[in-house]
């Protein structure tokens, strides 16, 4: 597609349930980050995929928080066993490389938990 | 850790007017990029101007320009003949020069600026 998107753009689960968080880059990005944001935190970045690795993970704000990636493209953040702090604006960026200085962003998925 | 820091919650300004949103950071490191990023209510995160901190040009973007102060830690954004779409959340953002492979990788942003343009 002609931008990053996200799905769904708003979803609203119970505490206890386990959510899919989905992003689509931009066709041929290499490099994809998620970002979250919050009221009480602002914005946090929590983890960058080159191709289908991620180096780091230790922005994740817990063990309840995964992510992955297939194929170079399309990556999922899963939160299990959802909590109320969970609520938050979650965000999609892609770049062409890791080392690209511009980083274009999704909608991204507002989650409410109950 | 770097850490960013935006002083104004929220800013209100007169169409056509000129407008200042303050942006301090912190950091050890001696190169960096530092980011505007402009977020209207459709939540996309759009860039708006971007400085490498090894150059001493402020940079430039149309009506928007950065009074990039390096010794002060200070990116301020400058936004001339202010417009209604101009309206949003204005968030300033910090990234590290060097590629690590993790999470140097990722912004670090302030907490945000809402700008509010009066006509």
């Amino acid at each position: 597609g002609a931008g990053v998107s996200q799905s769904p753009s708003n979803k609203v689960t119970e505490k206890g349930k386990d959510v899919e968080l989905r992003c689509d880059p931009i066709s041929g990005h290499t490099a994809l980050y998620w970002y979250r944001q919050s009221l009480g935190q602002g914005l946090e970045f929590l983890i960058y995929f080159q191709g289908n690795s991620a180096p780091d993970k230790s922005g994740l704000p817990s063990d309840r928080f995964s992510a992955e990636r297939t194929g170079g493209s399309v990556s999922t953040l899963t939160i299990q066993r959802t909590q109320q702090e969970d609520s938050a604006v979650y965000l999609c960026a892609s770049s062409s490389t890791s080392g690209s200085l511009k980083q274009f962003f999704g909608p991204g998925t507002r989650l409410t938990v109950l | 850790a770097q850490t960013v820091t935006q002083s104004q919650p929220e800013m209100s300004v007169q169409e056509a007017e000129t407008v200042t949103l303050s942006c301090t950071y912190d950091t050890s490191e001696s190169d960096y990029y530092l980011f505007w990023y402009k977020q209207p209510p459709s939540r996309q995160m759009i860039l708006v101007i971007r400085q490498e901190a090894y150059k001493q040009q402020n940079a430039t973007e149309n009506r928007f320009s950065v009074n990039f102060q390096k010794a002060a830690k200070s990116f301020s954004l400058k936004i001339s003949d202010s417009q209604l779409g101009d309206a949003a959340m204005y968030f300033c953002a910090y990234r590290s020069w060097t590629y690590s492979g993790g999470g140097a990788d990722g912004l670090t942003f302030g907490k945000g600026t809402h700008l509010i343009i009066q006509p």
